[in-house]
């Protein structure tokens, strides 16, 4: 059964402190391992796709990097708008995703 | 251009109720997904469509159905609705191009009280 799990659960750091997300996966097959940053009372929103183990992306502050088993997501001299819940996905077939529970990032200045 | 649009925001109902929920697709998407969001969990597949044709199910009782229109616009129904059915409906929309790379409406908050 492919599952999703991410750690730690809550995370605060301050303004300027660089750490990161862990999402470790289980799963027949990998077709895409997607990131996905979700505010409050909002859709998640789309942040990155992963395809193959050894892979990296980077979009501003976040860079997410994939192996075999998990993948990460570094969050550079974070500022208080990265708060936000941090989900990642992996794909079973079209639109079907299976999300982890998320990370719950607050940044505080 | 618009992103996915959902309707309504907000409901409440009562246990037996029935509800639909709907849904828009970014323009030039065909595919649309539902997910149900419980607060504190990440969102659950529910469905799949794709040029009005059923793609997926999740592990969704009966109780869920859901249909796809020509415009690729979609419904989402939930009958004789229990306390647990409380979550946020998400609905996504997905190009032919990039199928896991959902963008999500906002949201349908339901309340069953």
């Amino acid at each position: 059964e492919d599952q999703v799990t991410q750690s730690p659960e809550a995370l605060r750091l301050q303004e300027g402190e660089s750490s990161s997300l862990n999402c470790s996966y289980t799963v027949s097959g990998l077709r895409g391992l997607f990131w996905y940053r979700q505010d409050p009372g909002k859709g998640p929103e789309f942040l990155f796709t992963l395809y193959s183990a050894g892979e990296e992306k980077e979009k501003e502050r976040l860079k997410a990097t994939l192996t075999k088993k998990e993948s990460f997501l570094h969050i550079t001299a974070p500022k208080p708008e990265d708060s936000a819940t941090y989900l990642c996905a992996v794909q079973v077939y079209g639109n079907k995703l299976v999300f982890g529970a998320g990370t719950i990032l607050r940044v505080k200045s | 251009d618009a992103g996915v649009t959902q309707s309504p925001t907000h409901l409440i109902k009562t246990r037996g109720q029935q509800v639909t929920l709907r849904c828009s697709p970014i323009s030039g998407h065909k595919s649309v997904s539902w997910y149900q969001q419980v607060l504190g969990q990440g969102p659950q597949f529910i469905f799949q469509y794709y040029e009005k044709e059923e793609r997926g199910r999740g592990n969704f009782p009966d109780r869920f159905s859901a249909r796809q229109f020509p415009n690729y616009s979609s419904e989402l129904n939930v009958n004789a609705l229990l306390l647990g059915d409380s979550a946020l409906y998400l609905c996504a929309s997905s190009s032919d191009r990039a199928a896991g790379e959902l963008f999500f409406g906002e949201g349908s908050r339901l309340t069953v009280l």
